[in-house]
């Protein structure tokens, strides 16, 4: 599987706190997708880059959440107020040429707010 | 419902034994992926298909798009199959949606 790194591996906040993962996409992919996954369960689409432009996400993000792709090798995603809810495993994955293409994914970020 | 249904949510094979899980969609999509997820977290591709079948060793995968399925076989099954494994499909312009997983247990 290609490389796509993410840090980092565990964090941990209190409520309240802000939050911030970094991930290096793999090397000459154009779209970027973060998702979070609790328990194990479905990943949950968060919001996807392409070209470094944020082309979709959902109203959590928009809220709550800042993410940004300043450059095609380094991307993040923040959480400017955590809550207990916000507790999963964050996991950022890259494709050549936008969405419908070949997703590789990183090892993740597990987030816990205490 | 859902866009991506998958089943069966949970599996427990002997060793050697074969096996199958589903993707039902709810909508015509253009392509599909299917992960294994370890114990670290990591989804590992194991195929991504726009149309057809493919196989790799002990692992078989069709895609039928008209139908709305995809379909992911193992074949004797090992303890290291052991894991969750997910299907994603995407509609071209959109973000790939997941399917719930189901949850491979391989015993001796």
């Amino acid at each position: 599987d290609a490389a796509v790194t993410q840090k980092p591996r565990y964090l941990i906040k209190m409520k309240g706190q802000e939050a911030e993962m970094k991930c290096i996409p793999e090397k000459g992919h154009t779209a970027v997708f973060w998702y979070q996954q609790k328990q194990s369960k479905e990943l949950k689409f968060l919001i996807y880059f392409q070209n470094q432009q944020p082309l979709d996400q959902i109203d959590m993000v928009k809220e709550r959440f800042s993410a940004v792709c300043p450059s095609s090798s380094l991307c993040s995603l923040g959480i400017r107020t955590c809550e207990a809810e916000d507790s999963a495993l964050y996991l950022c994955s890259s494709s050549q040429g936008g969405s419908g293409n070949t997703l590789y994914f990183g090892e993740g970020s597990r987030l816990i707010v205490v | 419902g859902m866009p991506v249904e998958q089943n069966p949510p949970a599996l427990s094979l002997y060793e050697g034994a074969d096996s199958g899980l589903r993707c039902n969609f709810s909508t015509t999509m253009k392509s599909v992926q299917w992960f294994q997820q370890n114990h670290r977290g990591r989804l590992i591709t194991l195929f991504y298909l726009a149309q057809g079948t493919k196989e790799n060793g002990r692992l078989k995968s069709t895609f039928n798009s008209k139908e709305r399925y995809s379909t992911l076989h193992i074949k004797d099954a090992q303890l290291e199959d052991s894991g969750t494994y997910f299907c994603a499909a995407a509609n071209s312009g959109t973000y790939q949606r997941f399917g719930t997983g189901t949850k491979l247990q391989v015993v001796p």
